[in-house]
């Protein structure tokens, strides 16, 4: 089946430690996108990637960082330096303007 | 960051009823989108709308493009309990030529049997 997988579902971390969040998609999309959502709000933007090999700040790009070796994979890791990590987090990929998102990783930091 | 200004936050209504919703920019968007968020899951694309004045409809969902391309708006007709979840708006193709979207701030629904 074509899709976007993000792994796992849940995770718990506990303060001061990186964790990196799994994004995968067989849609052959050149777009990702990584957004975070906290309870009530909208998307917010962290990073996007328009081709492999580069990516961009969004609007919320402090304490998170982001890789694009494969076109099919876009990684995020949520730092130490994230001040306020627990939320929900929505990755996505686009041949255009339409995007696709997966299924979301909640994130909980103790 | 930018976020659209939608409206109502929030809608609690009897199972049959219409539901309307909007969004409103100061900015004009190329592309207007419709996506449906049931709880803890990712938001699923409804409609696409790619120019202004445009009407697309997708089962009972009416979506348009408003003519001025800064607002869009989308109606449910004879709701049922399976509507239940936020709905949100995105405008695309204000700047330059990335494929960014900017997310409404969503309206919740809910459907009472």
């Amino acid at each position: 089946d074509g899709g976007i997988t993000q792994s796992p579902k849940y995770l718990f971390r506990k303060e001061g430690q990186n964790v990196t969040l799994s994004c995968e998609q067989n849609l052959n999309h050149d777009a990702m996108y990584w957004y975070r959502q906290d309870p009530g709000q909208g998307l917010r933007l962290i990073y996007y990637s328009q081709i492999v090999n580069d990516f961009q700040k969004g609007d919320i790009a402090e304490g998170y960082s982001v890789s694009r070796e494969k076109k099919e994979s876009f990684p995020l890791t949520v730092t130490s330096a994230q001040k306020n990590p627990t939320a929900f987090y929505l990755c996505a990929s686009s041949p255009g303007y339409e995007q696709y998102f997966g299924p979301g990783t909640r994130l909980t930091v103790t | 960051g930018q976020q659209l200004n939608q409206s109502p936050q929030s809608m609690f209504i009897q199972e049959g009823e219409d539901v309307s919703m909007n969004c409103t920019s100061s900015s004009i968007f190329n592309t207007w989108l419709w996506y449906k968020q049931d709880p803890g899951e990712g938001p699923v694309l409804l409609i696409a709308l790619y120019k202004a004045g445009e009407l697309t409809s997708n089962g009972r969902l009416t979506a348009q493009f408003g003519i001025t391309r800064k607002d869009s708006f989308l109606n449910i007709s004879a709701s049922i309990p399976s509507d239940v979840g936020i709905y949100f708006c995105a405008g695309g193709g204000d700047s330059g030529a990335t494929n960014k979207l900017i997310f409404g701030t969503g309206t919740l629904l809910a459907v009472q049997p």
